[in-house]
């Protein structure tokens, strides 16, 4: 069964240090696409990065990358440069079936915490 | 550009009350979901729609009905609420696109007591 796995409840960072949260999932699929959000304290969703399973490369947006191990089914999230804001909740994705169906499985999360 | 709106934000209801927690989106999509979230469980999919007339079940469907008569709208109906109910409730959704990301809504936190 498709499960993804963030075996990080919690999480320091000192402010300016990059930080990575860990994501491996497990699917049958061919064709999968990996995804983070972010959840403020605030509580809204905010997508960060997406992963397509065909990708060659590591996606990058700004200060987030996703460091993409296919073989080794991981998609662990960097962020570089910590900043204050950055403390939240991070959950990892992973959209499952192909067109028409689009089920998104989630993480259990990983509570940031950027210490100043 | 409003988005993926839902209402209310808080809600308490008592054991066997029904109600319906309401999602709207501008955005045209095709794809909308309904996920709870509890403390240390992720968001687990309720139930999940790919277009006007078309619903499915998620991973934890029961207690929950859903509809979609439009585009725009996909409520959530609680027939008689439970106290194992009590979550925070997202709307999302999304265009037809394999790769594209999920909108979410800001949630409803609901108590059943």
């Amino acid at each position: 069964a498709q499960k993804i796995t963030q075996t990080q409840p919690g999480m320091f960072v000192q402010e300016k240090e990059a930080v990575t949260l860990d994501c491996t999932y497990d699917t049958s699929d061919q064709s999968y696409g990996l995804f983070w959000y972010k959840q403020p304290s605030s509580g809204e969703m905010i997508f960060l990065i997406y992963q397509g399973s065909y990708d060659e490369q590591n996606a990058t947006e700004g200060r987030y990358s996703l460091n993409f191990q296919k073989a080794r089914k991981s998609a662990n999230l960097v962020i570089s440069a910590s900043q204050l804001g950055d403390s939240a909740m991070y959950f990892c994705a992973m959209r499952e079936g192909t067109s028409g169906t689009y089920k998104y499985i989630f993480g259990t999360g990983t509570r940031l915490k950027v210490l100043a | 550009n409003a988005g993926v709106t839902q209402t209310p934000k808080f809600q308490v209801l008592k054991t066997g009350q029904s109600m319906t927690l309401q999602c709207a989106q501008d955005m045209n999509h095709e794809y909308m979901s309904w996920y709870r979230q509890d403390p240390g469980m992720g968001l687990r999919l309720i139930h999940y729609s790919v277009g006007a007339g078309i619903t499915d079940q998620g991973e934890v469907p029961n207690g929950y009905n859903v509809s979609r008569s439009t585009t725009e709208d996909f409520p959530l109906r609680l027939l008689s609420a439970a106290p194992s109910q009590t979550s925070v409730y997202f709307c999302a959704s999304k265009d037809r696109g394999m790769n594209t990301e999920a909108f979410f809504g800001q949630g409803t936190r609901l108590t059943v007591v």
